[in-house]
């Protein structure tokens, strides 16, 4: 699985749109993008992932650079629920490594 | 239905007991995965069953010895466990982990602290 690079913290003001980045310079044509959240003393929770179009669901909205080298996981008006560790994962198959993730705080 | 159950959701063992975590899904997902989480560090694959039967191991010490007795359950049995081996212990399952694309549904987590 390729590597992944995140912020290690962000901070987003509730109502606000959270933009959370992810580099994936290494990934390979059959590896997708996905996004998983962990709220503190849970499991993770999946969010959304993608190959290389643009994907959005009732959560987020997942953008995938052309040459997908990065993407950006957007969560449109983030409130206090939202603030959990983000891990993006590139993977081709059921194995998740997971990396630092980034922190998403969101303040009121 | 897209919950995994996991028992008990606290552990407190000795390091000469023998104790079990369990995991239960009825998703009718034909892989499950135990995952072991330190504190403040992401969660790091331990096994993978497919099908019942063991598909990965990560080179995880025998003192982990994983069971899948059947296709809704995942147990995972302790024994002569070191205090380093405290963590939250993590169960998930997916539909088919030969897929391209899976999803995997996480449980809450067992927090284990061996004395």
């Amino acid at each position: 699985d390729a590597k992944t690079t995140q912020p290690t913290s962000m901070d987003c003001a509730e109502g606000r749109a959270a933009n959370l980045p992810c580099n994936h310079s290494t990934i390979s044509g059959n590896e997708y993008v996905y996004w998983y959240r962990q709220i503190h003393s849970q499991g993770p929770q999946y969010i959304i992932h993608g190959l290389k179009n643009n994907e959005t669901n009732e959560m987020a909205s997942l953008i995938i650079t052309e040459d997908r080298k990065s993407s950006t996981l957007i969560l449109p008006h983030a409130t206090l629920r939202d603030t959990a560790v983000y891990y993006c994962i590139a993977t081709s198959g059921s194995r998740l490594t997971f990396g630092e993730g980034t922190q998403l705080t969101v303040n009121p | 239905d897209t919950e995994v159950t996991q028992t008990p959701k606290h552990l407190v063992m000795g390091m000469t007991n023998k104790k079990s975590l369990k995991c239960e899904q009825h998703m009718g997902h034909r892989a499950m995965y135990w995952y072991k989480q330190k504190a403040k560090k992401p969660p790091e694959l331990m096994f993978v069953y497919s099908y019942e039967k063991l598909s990965i191991n990560e080179s995880v010490p025998s003192r982990f010895s994983p069971e899948c007795p059947n296709s809704s359950l995942l147990n995972l049995h302790l024994h002569a466990l070191q205090p380093e081996d405290s963590a939250l212990y993590l169960c998930a399952s997916s539909a088919n982990m030969l897929a391209v694309q899976e999803t995997q549904y996480f449980g809450p987590g067992t927090r284990l602290l061996v004395l």
